[in-house]
């Protein structure tokens, strides 16, 4: 079991261009929540997808969108970046209604710096 | 609405002696509760969740973390630290119809002293 996996590790951009980062969720999960981690703070919620379509939405603007595909892997697009958007990128993935809904698997995160 | 407060960004700790990391928790549904480690620039890894069955919750390494209704409280404790926990301790809660989107603390940053 391959477990939560996260493409790419690291990512550098500029200003204002646009970013696209993938996830493939654990074997058997069919949910996956986004997450932004800030250097020295905790994980915040951005959005959470379950059947293709987002279910849950934290306070992020809408320069950030995202997208499931029937495989339940998912991207995260980050449109018109600013360097406030520098962070690690979790993904997280669980099971909906299922034996594993209680407990979410992380991957290792996208590193992306915005210059 | 959901919140963690994590007593303490940091946290140090002789080896062999007892840690206790708190983390304090406001719910307005009763919640699901977590606590996660992380490694320099590694994803998170679940030490242990509470999911409203037993209050003392065993989890992984021999951490362990009580749930206190009374105190909105689920600190986590390891008797006898090692060199090797050294690491950034999370505390989050969730939904228990959502444990997907969960609400984070800012972290706590354990170091063990040889």
């Amino acid at each position: 079991d391959a477990g939560v996996t996260q493409s790419p590790t690291h990512l550098i951009k500029t200003r204002g261009q646009q970013v696209t980062l993938r996830c493939s969720p654990k074997s058997g999960h069919d949910t996956v929540s986004w997450y932004q981690q800030a250097l020295g703070q905790g994980p915040q919620f951005i959005f959470q997808y379950y059947e293709e379509e987002e279910r849950q939405r934290g306070n992020f603007p809408d320069r950030f969108s995202g997208h499931q595909f029937p495989n339940y892997s998912s991207e995260l697009n980050v449109n018109a970046l600013l360097l406030g958007d520098s962070a690690l990128y979790l993904c997280a993935s669980n099971g909906w209604g299922g034996p594993s809904y209680n407990e979410q698997f992380f991957g290792p995160g996208t590193r992306l710096t915005v210059l | 609405a959901q919140s963690v407060t994590q007593l303490g960004s940091h946290v140090s700790v002789s080896e062999g002696a007892l840690v206790l990391l708190r983390c304090n928790y406001s719910s307005s549904v009763p919640p699901y509760l977590f606590w996660y480690v992380q490694y320099p620039n590694q994803g998170l890894q679940l030490l242990l969740k509470y999911t409203s069955a037993a209050t003392l919750v065993k989890g992984i390494n021999g951490f362990e973390a009580e749930f206190k209704k009374s105190e909105t409280s689920f600190h986590l404790t390891k008797p006898s630290a090692h060199m090797s926990d050294a690491a950034e301790y999370f505390c989050a809660v969730s939904e228990p119809t959502n444990a997907g989107k969960s609400t984070f603390g800012d972290g706590t940053t354990l170091t063990v002293k040889p």
